[in-house]
């Protein structure tokens, strides 16, 4: 079956704008990550949802960050006002109820802030 | 805060020749342990995982190694292919808590 989804694929903005990404978790899993990746840096948690739960929100950098998960399946994370220090590899995951440890990523946006 | 971190950044092998990857981690606490591959512009690939009950886990050509006496965390790869050549990073997890990941080593095998 298709794997985790993203876009776009890339993304360059510039400084002060707003951008929206798009993650589509596999059919049926019900946790659902962002994670941020920085040139030469490990992933860094931003957000969690899990089911109908409130979200896990303690990893988000700022409050120009937010993120949302419509009907348990699609989630946009939304960046306002970018700044350059936002530039990275962004990158969801999500993962089933039977197997919620095993988080299948998808491949990721770049986004690049000028 | 955790700190999950690899060994080395870079690692080449030849064709054939056995790889492994260490990873040393600082929550005692943690629990569960997952190896990733990640190769260039893709997202992270799931590995193998093994939980702070066993030792030792063994996949396809890829086999997993826990220490927790001294929490380290060793990937071997055996008979190393160039489709190996990726990125291969650590995470780990306690009691269902978010994960930790390594900055990662950059595995390249040389035909």
């Amino acid at each position: 079956g298709a794997g985790v989804s993203q876009s776009p694929s890339n993304k360059v903005t510039e400084k002060g704008k707003d951008v929206e990404l798009r993650c589509d978790p596999i059919s049926g899993h019900t946790a659902l990550y962002w994670y941020r990746q920085s040139l030469g840096q490990g992933l860094e948690f931003l957000i969690y949802f899990q089911g109908n739960s409130a979200p896990d929100k303690s990893g988000l950098p700022s409050d120009r960050f937010s993120a949302e998960r419509t009907g348990g399946s699609v989630s946009t994370l939304t960046i306002q006002r970018t700044q350059q220090e936002d530039s990275a590899v962004y990158l969801c995951a999500s993962s089933s109820a039977r197997l919620p440890d095993t988080q299948y990523f998808g491949p990721g946006t770049r986004l690049t802030v000028l | 805060g955790e700190s999950v971190g690899l060994h080395l950044p870079t690692l080449s092998v030849q064709e054939g020749d056995n790889s492994i990857i260490n990873c040393a981690y600082s929550n005692s606490a943690s629990d569960y342990f997952i190896w990733y591959k990640q190769e260039s512009g893709k997202g992270p690939q799931f590995i193998i995982d093994i939980r702070s009950n066993m030792d030792k886990r063994q996949g396809q050509r890829v086999t997993v190694l826990l220490n927790k006496t001294v929490k380290h965390l060793s990937l071997q790869i055996a008979a190393t292919q160039p489709g190996d050549s990726a990125v291969y990073f650590c995470a780990e997890n306690e009691a269902g808590n978010q994960f930790y990941f390594g900055t990662g080593t950059s595995l390249t095998v040389i035909p």
